[in-house]
């Protein structure tokens, strides 16, 4: 069974450092891009970046590129998201998905993580 | 690049049929058939239901379908049940910088 483990809530202040992780199973880690996406109330889904775990090939969004590092570490199956200084506007909750296309225009997110909440106070 | 556009909520009857727009443009989901659609219930991850406009990913039921034509997608589900009860994302491949667009949500409330 596929599945997606997140790491667990955090809440932080604004100027802190945060690496947060998502943990792959059930399936060839190393062979399927994994993306991040974002999920605010008000902006609703915004997809962040990708990740390719074999050899850690990264694509961000405009909206994200320089704002957050996307890593990921085959050898554990393990992607990670990090930020050097958060914002209160980072404040959402962040999940992992794996990505299912047999091209990178596919687009399909087949298998999601249980998402981790990230609180930035001011 | 704007997220695409879907109707805030749409409501149906136990039974009936409703159907929900995504529109974008002709540089997202006018141009490839790589549209596909999340259902995310409170609380909890979302879920693909149908992916390449049309194609139901193993497990999904038959109610849920999809089509398209020019720039805008449509999911619709059929027999409506409590359980769909639910928001809904469209997400469609991109030719520009940001390659995955999604859509702005549609919250289905069952009546």
């Amino acid at each position: 069974e596929v599945q997606l483990e997140q790491s667990g809530a955090e809440v932080k202040k604004a100027g802190e450092s945060l690496k947060i992780s998502c943990k792959g199973s059930g399936y060839g880690f190393y062979g399927y891009w994994i993306a991040w996406v974002r999920q605010t109330p008000g902006k609703g889904l915004e997809w962040m970046g990708i990740i390719y775990p074999d050899d850690s090939a990264t694509k961000y969004s405009p909206s994200f590129q320089g704002q957050v590092t996307i890593s990921a570490d085959k050898s554990i199956n393990t992607a990670y998201l990090q930020w050097t200084s958060l914002k209160a506007s980072d404040s959402a909750m962040y999940y992992c998905a794996r990505y299912g296309g047999p091209t990178l225009e596919a687009v399909r997110f087949d298998y999601w993580g249980q998402g981790t909440l990230i609180t930035v106070s001011s | 690049q704007s997220a695409l556009t879907q109707p805030a909520s749409v409501s149906g009857s136990p039974g009936q049929s409703i159907t929900i727009s995504c529109t974008g443009i002709s540089s997202d989901v006018g141009v490839y058939n790589f549209v596909s659609w999340y259902q995310q219930h409170p609380g909890k991850a979302p879920k693909l239901i149908i992916y390449d406009v049309t194609n139901r990913p193993s497990g999904i039921s038959s109610r849920f379908s999809g089509s398209k034509s020019g720039n805008t997608a449509s999911l619709t589900i059929s027999g409506l049940q409590t359980e769909d009860e639910a928001d809904y994302y469209c997400n469609s491949y991109a030719t520009n910088s940001n390659p995955y667009v999604f859509g702005t949500g549609t919250k289905v409330t069952v009546l």
